[in-house]
């Protein structure tokens, strides 16, 4: 059966530090990846996917990037941290020939 | 933009009620609607989806109705319990998507007194 983990779950880094927060999935080939943000109130916000290996789209600009150097990790990295980076990180994936995603547990990330 | 609106953003509800989440949509492209259920400090959980060729799905307590005309799906809890307490989000997704991009509403947070 298919696992997706994702580390760590809580995280509190200093303003201007750097991040990484990583997810791998076990089970399948080729998945689609994802990475989400959820804030209070705004739901889940897609930030990057990837469809395959160093293949990456961002939705939205920002302070962060992302990285597939394997078939089934995906990496969340930033080189200096804001506060406005709080917030909780949510990786997904989805097997290409299915409809349903599922999410890992997500990482809580303070920035102080 | 936000492309699927969910309604309320709170529900409280006694034991055995039924709470009902409400979405709706403007893109007639959708063509797969999934629930989400969310335990604090959890990654969401695929609760139950829906595609628009029916009406109406259940899966044990839950119920998602949909009206393809009015572009609207709501959940439907039957007999809540204190576990329920948890965020729900809906969402939908765009026929043919390769990428399988889901666009999520902004959830619902309901909590079932005992």
């Amino acid at each position: 059966s298919q696992t997706i983990h994702q580390w760590p779950a809580t995280l509190v880094q200093p303003v201007g530090s750097p991040l990484s927060l990583e997810c791998t999935v076990e089970g399948t080939s080729n998945p689609n990846l994802y990475w989400y943000r959820q804030a209070a109130g705004r739901g889940l916000q897609l930030l990057f996917y990837s469809v395959g290996i160093g293949q990456i789209s961002s939705e939205v600009p920002q302070n962060l990037s992302a990285s597939r150097p394997q078939d089934r990790q995906f990496i969340l990295s930033s080189k200096k941290l804001l506060l406005s980076d709080s917030g909780f990180y949510l990786c997904a994936w989805k097997d290409r020939g299915n409809t349903e995603a599922f999410f890992g547990q997500g990482t809580r990330l303070t920035v102080v | 933009q936000q492309q699927v609106k969910q309604s309320p953003q709170s529900l409280i509800v006694q034991k055995g009620g039924i709470p009902i989440i409400n979405c709706a949509y403007e893109n007639t492209a959708f063509d797969y609607f999934p629930w989400y259920q969310q335990f604090p400090g959890k990654g969401p959980a695929l609760l139950i989806a829906i595609r628009p060729d029916v009406s109406e799905k259940k899966e044990g307590r839950f119920t998602i109705s949909f009206n393809k005309s009015a572009k609207q799906f709501s959940l439907h809890i039957m007999d809540s319990q204190p576990g329920d307490s948890a965020t729900y989000f809906c969402a939908a997704r765009k026929r043919g998507s390769t990428l399988g991009r889901l666009y999520f509403g902004r959830g619902t947070q309901l909590t079932v007194w005992p």
